[in-house]
């Protein structure tokens, strides 16, 4: 099975604070992403890559950015937390060739910022 | 611009009863869509597709119509059980962009003995 892996399932953090999101996925997937999830609007996607040091801008890009060192790898940064930032963070993988929206989610990552 | 809704936040049923969870879609040039299922504490996972050259697509006791006429998206679930029980997202892939899709707010199903 595919496995894609949250370090952090929850963190508070205090407005100011830069905040690391890690992901990894043990399947050699080339895509990776990054969505928060918040009640009433689904899904939004942050960020994606599709390969090593690639990335593209999603729908709400602002305020973050990410790492893409390795294909395993994928991190989230918050360089300066603020509390319209607390929210739920998923983190997907998707292998190039397989169905367009199969994608394999992690677990979450719950951030609070106070 | 493009938009997934839900006609139901939540929808309640009967353990053994069928359930329809239904989605609209605003964007008439999406060509893929996607159910997820995420159960409490867990992260989405995938149901079923369907491209849009199709009407529709059957799965194990889930099956996903679409009406592209009225840009409208079902999921039937068959003699639905309390592990069914979970928010059910709908998601359309937009017409720009890799893989890029959006996701609708999602409906909560209770499934009651």
């Amino acid at each position: 099975d595919v496995k894609v892996t949250q370090s952090s399932r929850y963190l508070v953090k205090r407005t100011g604070e830069k905040v690391f999101l890690e992901c990894v996925q043990d399947m050699d997937h080339e895509n990776m992403f990054w969505y928060r999830q918040d009640p009433g609007l689904g899904l939004r996607l942050i960020y994606f890559s599709y390969d090593v040091k690639m990335k593209e801008k999603g729908d709400i890009p602002e305020g973050y950015s990410v790492s893409r060192e390795k294909k395993e790898r994928f991190s989230l940064i918050l360089e300066s937390a603020s509390t319209n930032q607390t929210s739920m963070y998923l983190c997907a993988s998707h292998p190039s060739g397989r169905a367009a929206g199969e994608l394999f989610f992690g677990e979450g990552s719950r951030l609070t910022v106070l | 611009g493009e938009s997934v809704g839900l006609h139901l936040p939540t929808l309640s049923v009967q353990e053994g009863d069928n359930s329809i969870i239904n989605c609209a879609y605003s964007n008439s040039a999406s060509d893929y869509f996607i159910w997820y299922k995420q159960e409490s504490g867990k992260g989405p996972q995938f149901i079923i597709d369907i491209r849009s050259n199709m009407d529709k697509r059957q799965g194990q006791r889930v099956t996903v119509l679409l009406n592209k006429t009225v840009k409208h998206l079902s999921l039937q679930i068959a003699a639905t059980q309390p592990g069914d029980s979970a928010v059910y997202f709908c998601a359309e892939r937009s017409s720009g962009g890799y893989n890029k899709l959006i996701f609708g707010a999602g409906t909560r199903l209770a499934v009651h003995p």
